[in-house]
């Protein structure tokens, strides 16, 4: 079954850097990858997502890039502000007749200092 | 437009009581997933279903677990007889048609406790 590996595990940057989260997945069908941020205690948010006929997509300090030959796609933020510290999830899933279901790899705890 | 509602938002019971675990996904949604994260790891998958049909409940252990969405009324996990092993964060994620590479919204989660 799809893999999905994460790294780093943990990222601190100062206020006003960039973060770049990095995933890897297995299974050549999967087609679709979102992004979440997870608070402590809440549910994951939806913050961006890439399907496999784009290789680039962003949103104001927020870009997603896929390299569906590599297998691996990544998560940038820039100018990182204090409010962005969470835990991120990076996920794939293939389309419907697979399931739909999500695999997440297994997160990335993100400090940003003030 | 209310988003994912999950109850009740925490959860404790005994060894070998059940635990019944509320969704309701956001309007006009009729697909929900559920998950399960254990501490300090990632989400896990168990199951997908529709409305009184599941679709796929390969995450599913095999014993004590069940779900369902019934035509009317939330979507319902139910774990029997649980253990300390069971202790985690339930959430459930909505789609809107389920089909390709659907975009899912999740709730605020169940923490569920086994004392």
């Amino acid at each position: 079954g799809e893999n999905v590996e994460q790294h780093p595990s943990t990222l601190s940057v100062q206020e006003g850097d960039s973060a770049v989260i990095k995933c890897t997945y297995s299974d050549s069908a999967s087609n679709y990858f979102p992004w979440y941020k997870q608070e402590l205690g809440k549910g994951p948010q939806l913050i961006i997502d890439i399907r496999s006929n784009v290789g680039e997509k962003k949103d104001q300090r927020i870009a997603v890039t896929l390299n569906k030959t590599a297998k691996h796609f990544s998560l940038h933020i820039t100018e990182t502000q204090p409010e962005d510290s969470a835990v991120y999830f990076c996920a794939a899933s293939k389309s419907r007749e697979y399931g739909n279901k999500l695999v997440f790899g297994a997160g990335t705890i993100l400090r940003v200092k003030s | 437009n209310a988003g994912v509602m999950q109850n009740p938002r925490h959860l404790v019971r005994r060894r070998g009581q059940e635990a019944r675990l509320r969704c309701s996904p956001m309007k006009g949604h009729s697909h929900v997933y559920w998950y399960r994260q254990l501490p300090e790891e990632g989400l896990k998958f168990m199951v997908y279903l529709q409305k009184e049909n599941i679709i796929d409940e390969s995450g599913m252990p095999k014993e004590r677990f069940s779900a369902e969405f019934p035509k009317e009324g939330p979507s319902i996990l139910r774990i029997q007889q649980v253990v300390r092993g069971d202790s985690a964060a339930y959430f459930c994620a909505s789609s809107f048609s389920g089909g390709r590479t659907d975009t899912q919204y999740f709730g605020p989660g169940t923490r569920l406790t086994v004392l």
